[in-house]
């Protein structure tokens, strides 16, 4: 079946560097590749996203990276703060329906 | 816009007791998915619906789990005879329709966590 694999598992990063997080994806008709950050307690919010047309886009801190070809996209979060600290999964559409497929998680720690 | 609404938050039944969770979708949402995340583990998808609707619920168990999304109201999760290990977050989300087709948005609830004791 079709699947997205999501690396690292866990990720520690100093206060001001940056975090990148990769995912692969199987699905070539796949159009939609979302990510989401998950706090302690709550339900996952979408931060960001990407549609197959576009191979880059950035919103304030995050940015994220598309290679099609490749199959993988890619989480950048530059200028890492303490309140980036939570659990980020990616996700990708399958095919031409509304469903996505989710990585397993990433868990990113900032450390003072 | 209020956002998903999930009900309750938190919920505790003995074993053999039945569960039932709430989701109401964002207005003008018409697809609703159902997530079961275990701690420290990631998003299980269980079904998707749309009003009247069961799309597609293949991460479903075969046996004492039900949903259902009806005209009106809520969507609703249903957990027959609680095991311990249906002790869980049940996340709700919700997406609108899209004109173009392919992928879409979805915005989550706050989860209700079902304790089976």
């Amino acid at each position: 079946g079709e699947n997205v694999e999501q690396h690292p598992s866990t990720l520690s990063v100093q206060e001001g560097d940056s975090a990148v997080i990769k995912c692969t994806y199987s699905d070539s008709a796949s159009n939609y590749f979302p990510w989401y950050k998950q706090e302690l307690g709550k339900g996952p919010q979408l931060i960001i996203d990407i549609r197959s047309n576009v191979g880059e886009k950035k919103d304030q801190r995050i940015a994220v990276t598309l290679n099609k070809t490749a199959k993988h996209f890619s989480l950048h979060i530059t200028e890492t703060q303490p309140e980036d600290s939570a659990v980020y999964f990616c996700a990708a559409s399958i095919g031409s329906n509304y469903q996505l497929i989710w990585g397993a998680g990433t868990k990113l720690i900032i450390k003072p | 816009n209020a956002g998903v609404m999930q009900n309750p938050r938190h919920l505790v039944r003995r074993r053999g007791q039945e569960a039932r969770l709430r989701c109401s979708p964002m207005k003008g949402h018409s697809h609703v998915y159902w997530y079961r995340q275990l701690p420290e583990e990631g998003l299980k998808f269980m079904v998707y619906l749309q009003k009247e609707n069961i799309i597609d619920e293949s991460g479903m168990p075969k046996e004492r789990f039900s949903a259902e999304f009806p005209k009106e109201g809520p969507s609703i999760l249903r957990i027959q005879q609680v095991v311990r290990g249906d002790s869980a977050a049940y996340f709700c989300a919700s997406s609108p329709p899209s004109l173009a087709g392919g992928g879409n948005e979805q915005f989550f609830g706050p989860g209700t966590r079902l304790t089976v004791l």
